[in-house]
This record gives structure tokens, C-alpha cells and sequence, in this order.
């Protein structure tokens, strides 16, 4: 079964641009994390996705935004990008919504900007 | 303020060894404690995972002991190999939520 699949896995940006970062989640698994990983650095909770509804979002600014699609996929849309937005972006999955399951990690997407 | 903090930053252990990380926690509102391993690259994979009415828990060559009232719980690589040379993470969940805090993370190297 494939795992969680993220895309793209590298990309390079310009300060002021946007970025679309995709993420499928493992086969039926309905919620849908993202975290982001500075370099030396554990993953920080950005959001937390489950049936298409935000039900968690951590200290990042409002340039950071998310949404789920019906089919459980996710993106995470940031926007007015920093050089401070350098980072690994991983996306994980769970079972479902509530506290019972533990989340898994996809490979992420690197992101650099310029 | 909901922190989890991970001891050593780096570690060094010979082959065969045994490594040691150790993670500990403020909030009491933290409900299941998951160790990631994470690969130069990677994205973090789960290892092994504990709830906090639990004290011990081994899988293979991997232990995790949980100690509730001193708010530690910590991670043993038991016969450590070359292989196992990685980031570690340790975590803690927000009761209720999906919410981890995870800990700084600890370079592993094995020595051959």
C-alpha cells in the first residue's frame, strides 16, 4: 500500500511568492496533518484536516492557510513567502478525527526561498 | 507552556551498544507518546509508541519506559547497529486532539 505521498518534493521560491504544496494521504485514512521542520529543528503543527474541516491550527500566521478536498487529499497555501518559510514541510495522516490514531509522515516537500 | 524536551542532542554509541534518549514533559495533558526515527532526507517514521498507563514497552530490539510521575519517558536501542545511525524524535499529544509537540530531535551515530 503506498504510504503518504507528497508533492512537489523540492522547489525553490522568491520572497513575496506563493507556494501549493499537495499531499494524498495513505488509503483510507480521513485526517490529514502538516507540520513544518526547520532544519535542526522537530516538526511544528501547522494544521490539522478531517472530514474537508480544520479542526486544529498552531501559532503560524494567517499567510499559511489549508484546505481537504473530498477525496481526503490536502494542500497547504502560503502566502507573501519569507526567507523564514525555509523549511521542510511534512504532511501526515491518520485514521480518523479523533484521538486515537497516530499520525504518518510523508516524505515532505523542501522548500527554499530566496 | 506545552514543551517537550529531549536529551542528549547528539549521541555516539559503538556497535552493540546500547543508546539511550530521554524526553521529558511540563503539561500533564498529553494522552500517547510516539518516537519518530528520521533518515537524512526523510520524513519522519513512526518506531514505537506508548500511552501513559503503560511503564514499559518493547518492540524487538526497541523500548520505550514511561514514567508518569516524574513526567520522563525515554527511548532504548538495545544491540545498537551502524544501521540505526538517525534523527530521533520524541512526542507528545495533546489530549483530545491531533496536536504533537515534539521534542528537538537526537542525532544517533553507531559506529561500526
Amino acid at each position: 500500500d503506498a504510504g503518504v505521498t507528497q508533492s512537489p518534493t523540492h522547489l525553490i521560491k522568491t520572497r513575496g511568492q506563493h507556494v501549493t504544496l499537495r499531499c494524498s494521504p495513505i488509503s483510507g485514512h480521513k485526517s490529514v496533518s502538516w507540520y513544518q521542520q526547520v532544519l535542526g529543528q522537530g516538526p511544528q503543527f501547522i494544521f490539522q484536516y478531517y472530514e474537508k474541516e480544520e479542526r486544529g491550527r498552531g501559532n503560524f500566521p494567517d499567510r499559511f492557510s489549508a484546505r481537504q478536498f473530498p477525496n481526503y487529499s490536502s494542500e497547504l497555501n502560503v502566502n507573501a513567502l519569507l526567507l523564514g518559510d525555509s523549511a521542510l514541510y511534512l504532511c501526515a495522516s491518520s485514521l480518523a478525527g479523533g484521538s486515537g490514531n497516530t499520525i504518518y509522515f510523508g516524505e515532505g516537500s523542501w522548500l527554499t526561498v530566496v | 507552556q506545552q514543551q517537550v524536551k529531549q536529551s542528549p542532542q547528539s549521541l555516539i554509541v559503538q556497535k552493540g551498544g546500547i543508546s539511550i534518549i530521554n524526553c521529558a514533559y511540563e503539561n500533564t495533558a498529553f494522552d500517547y507518546f510516539p518516537w519518530y526515527q528520521q533518515f537524512p532526507g526523510k520524513g519522519p517514521a513512526l518506531l514505537i509508541a506508548i500511552r501513559p498507563d503503560v511503564s514499559e514497552k518493547k518492540e524487538g530490539r526497541f523500548t520505550i519506559s514511561f514514567n508518569k510521575s516524574a513526567k520522563q519517558f525515554s527511548l532504548h536501542i538495545m544491540d545498537s547497529q551502524p544501521g540505526d545511525s538517525a534523527t530521533y524524535f520524541c512526542a507528545a499529544r495533546i489530549s483530545g486532539t491531533y496536536k504533537y509537540i515534539f521534542g528537538t530531535g537526537t542525532r544517533l551515530k553507531v559506529l561500526a
